[in-house]
C-alpha cells in the first residue's frame, strides 16, 4: 500500500529566506508525484508534478522539487518565499499503473512572517 | 474553459440527514474523482467515475455513493450523515481514468450538527 508522509506540520519562515518542505513516500510500485498548494477557503491548486525523466521538477511560483527514489522522497523548495506563499502544502502519490487513486499526505502549514 | 465548480459551497445538515453535492467537470475531463478533506487533513479519496461508471473506491462505506452524467457532471450522495462527516468535500476532473493531472474545485464545506 502506498503512504505519504510530510515530516512538518508546520514550517514558519521569514519573508525572503529559503524554504524546504519534506516529503517521504512509501511504494511497491513506480508512482507519480506530485505537491498542491491550498490558500485558505479554496481548494488545491498543483505545483508541480514529477512523472518520469529528470529529476529536478519546477513549478510555478518559483517552487521546485527532488525526487530522490533511493530516500523515497521528493522535497519541496523555494530559494526565496514571500508573504503570498503562506499557505498548505500538500504532498500526493499515485500509482502508475492504479492511475485512480491519488494519496495525499497530511499537509505541511507554511506560515511566512514579515 | 470553464474550470471545475462546485455546488453548494457551503452546507449545514443534522445528523441522520441525507446529502447531494454537485460538481462539474472542466470542459473535455470525462474523469470525475471525490475527495474528503477533514479539518487539519490532507484529502482522502472516495471514489472516482470515469465515463459514467464507478472505477475506484477508497475505504468508504456504501453510504457515500456517486453518479456521473452523460455530460460528465457529477453527485456525491451521503446518507445518514453522521457527526464525522464534517469535512471539505472536493471534486477533481481529469482528461482520462488514467491521466495523471487532476484538476480541482474549491470545495463544499459540510457541517454535521
Amino acid at each position: 500500500a502506498q503512504s505519504v508522509t510530510q515530516l512538518d506540520s508546520q514550517v514558519p519562515v521569514f519573508e525572503e529566506a529559503p524554504v524546504e518542505l519534506r516529503c517521504n513516500y512509501s511504494s511497491s510500485v513506480s508512482v507519480y508525484l506530485f505537491w498542491y498548494v491550498q490558500y485558505p477557503n479554496q481548494g488545491l491548486q498543483l505545483l508541480l508534478k514529477y512523472l518520469s525523466g529528470s529529476t529536478l521538477v519546477k513549478g510555478i511560483n518559483g517552487f521546485e522539487a527532488e525526487f530522490n527514489k533511493s530516500q523515497t522522497s521528493f522535497h519541496l523548495r523555494k530559494p526565496s518565499v514571500h508573504i503570498s506563499d503562506t499557505a498548505e502544502y500538500f504532498c500526493a502519490v499515485s500509482d502508475r499503473d492504479g492511475g485512480f487513486k491519488t494519496i495525499f499526505g497530511a499537509g505541511t502549514r507554511l506560515f511566512v512572517k514579515a | 474553459e470553464t474550470g471545475v465548480t462546485q455546488s453548494p459551497t457551503h452546507l449545514i445538515k443534522t445528523r441522520g440527514q441525507q446529502v447531494t453535492l454537485r460538481c462539474s467537470s472542466q470542459s473535455g475531463h470525462n474523469t470525475v474523482s471525490w475527495y474528503q478533506q477533514a479539518l487539519g487533513q490532507g484529502p482522502q479519496f472516495i471514489f472516482q467515475y470515469y465515463r459514467e461508471e464507478e472505477n475506484g473506491r477508497g475505504n468508504f462505506p456504501p453510504r457515500f455513493s456517486g453518479l456521473q452524467f452523460p455530460n460528465y457532471s457529477s453527485e456525491l450522495n451521503v446518507n445518514a450523515l453522521e457527526l464525522d462527516d464534517s469535512a471539505l468535500y472536493l471534486c477533481a476532473s481529469s482528461l482520462g481514468s488514467r491521466e495523471e493531472t487532476q484538476y480541482f474545485g474549491p470545495g463544499t464545506r459540510l457541517l454535521v450538527l
